[in-house]
């Protein structure tokens, strides 16, 4: 079955600091992935995506991911952490296309100066 | 990108009632649209994938005659959510499919029944 896992749900960095957050997914099939923030009360916004092509994708604010197959991994960073990324991220992933998102449980950034 | 609406974006009710929260897609056609649930910190779970002019496909365990949902013309599918229940209190998203399959979500409607 096809599963997206999240680990840590909860990250702190200092502001400047590098950014990881990690996704794993399962597949028997090549999968669509994406990254999505969500700021509080608010809907998704889609950070970047990975369809096919270049594993390493560059995203909106700075963010960029890269798609490792050998380790079905699809972790999120940022070079320099600011005061303004802190919020959710989902991790997600689609098989045959964009539809049907599977959303990984999600991971709280907090920032501190 | 493209953009997703939904009213209203807060709401309260009773325990009983129904209510309806409507999910736009302004400026492209979504043949498909989804709709999501959100629990508190909590991840999004796909309740059902809506299509224009046919019935709703639900996901396992979702109540179809609890949730309903229509999706009348390519820009707008409403959820109503039936006799409503403090259990059902969450926060509902939406998402429109382009024709170049991408899913742009709406911001959101929070539902709290009383």
């Amino acid at each position: 079955a096809q599963s997206v896992t999240q680990l840590g749900s909860h990250v702190s960095v200092s502001e400047g600091a590098l950014v990881l957050l990690r996704c794993n997914y399962s597949s028997s099939v090549p999968p669509y992935l994406f990254w999505y923030v969500q700021y509080p009360n608010q809907g998704l916004q889609l950070l970047l995506k990975y369809t096919t092509g270049a594993t390493l994708v560059k995203g909106i604010n700075g963010f960029e991911a890269e798609f490792k197959k050998s380790e079905t991994s699809f972790h999120l960073t940022k070079p320099s952490a600011h005061m303004s990324d802190a919020a959710e991220y989902f991790c997600a992933v689609s098989f045959g296309g964009y539809n049907k998102l599977i959303f990984g449980a999600g991971t709280r950034l907090a920032v501190h100066p | 990108g493209a953009v997703v609406s939904q009213h209203p974006s807060r709401v309260i009710c009773k325990s009983g009632t129904s209510v309806k929260i409507e999910c736009r897609s302004l400026d492209f056609q979504a043949t498909t649209m989804f709709w999501y649930r959100q629990f508190p910190k909590k991840s999004l779970m796909l309740m059902a994938t809506s299509n224009e002019g046919s019935k709703a496909t639900y996901e396992q365990g979702v109540e179809k005659d609890k949730f309903l949902i229509n999706h009348a013309s390519l820009t707008l599918s409403t959820l109503t959510v039936t006799s409503a229940h403090p259990e059902d209190s969450s926060f509902y998203i939406c998402s429109g499919e382009t024709s170049s399959d991408e899913q742009f979500f709406g911001p959101g409607t929070r539902l709290t029944v009383l």
